[in-house]
């Protein structure tokens, strides 16, 4: 069981903006800042946002993130079918290490 | 462009040893904190373990800690993982990440696409 917790799996189409949850702790998402990768069907995860809300070069303005206390929340919208992907969050922890969410299946309808 | 290239990966009997390394390019390696991440087949993300820009400050998850040692060549641009008492819940592959800055914070700018790690008899 992950430390930080994503929905398993979320859903829009086309259009649409959907949102993705993740929850933590004053010791991780609390005191660090949060970060968001995408990761499609057999490849390895990529960047999508860092630092809680910044989107690196290269990356859609469709996708936002957000962080209010130990939660965080990544938006996307405008949903396209090519954003069908696992989603995680991570952060690091107080304890001295890493943090990943359980992922979140995005499935575009 | 940045470029990691992991290596060393295989099938191995429970409680046997591994090492692997993840050959970096394109960026000035010993500026950054590196790590591993593996995932389980079918599974999500699990980070394993980091290590800093120099090298004097390692860090690992409590599921490894103890088994797996990480550290890195600078001169050579290369990380490892030196893989002890393997579990059979260690089968995974296996990615090197390499942060955007000295100290690691989860912030993965760039990804190698894995080498695979079985532990079965």
């Amino acid at each position: 069981q992950s430390v930080l917790t994503q929905p398993p799996s979320a859903s829009g189409t086309p259009g649409q903006r959907v949102t993705i949850s993740c929850s933590g702790s004053s010791s991780n998402i609390g005191s660090n800042t949060v970060n968001w990768y995408q990761q499609l069907p057999g490849t390895a995860p990529k960047l999508l946002i860092y630092s809680n809300n910044q989107r690196p070069s290269g990356v859609p303005d469709r996708f936002s993130g957000s962080k209010s206390g130990t939660s965080a929340s990544l938006a996307i919208s405008g949903l396209q079918s090519e954003d069908e992907a696992d989603y995680y969050c991570a952060a690091w922890d107080d304890s001295l290490t890493g943090r990943f969410g359980g992922g979140t299946k995005l499935t575009v309808l | 462009d940045v470029q990691l290239l992991e290596s060393g990966g295989g099938l191995v009997q429970p409680g046997g040893s591994l090492r692997l390394s993840c050959a970096a390019s394109g960026f000035t390696f010993s500026n950054y904190a590196m790590s591993w991440v593996r995932q389980a087949p079918g599974k999500g993300l699990e980070w394993v373990s980091a290590i800093s820009g120099s090298g004097g400050s390692t860090y690992y998850a409590d599921s490894v800690k103890g088994r797996f040692t990480i550290s890195r060549d600078n001169s050579k641009n290369t990380l490892y993982v030196q893989m002890n008492s393997l579990r059979a819940e260690d089968t995974a592959v296996y990615h090197c990440a390499k942060e955007g800055q000295w100290e690691p914070r989860t912030r993965y700018d760039n990804w190698g696409q894995g080498t695979l790690v079985t532990v079965s008899s």
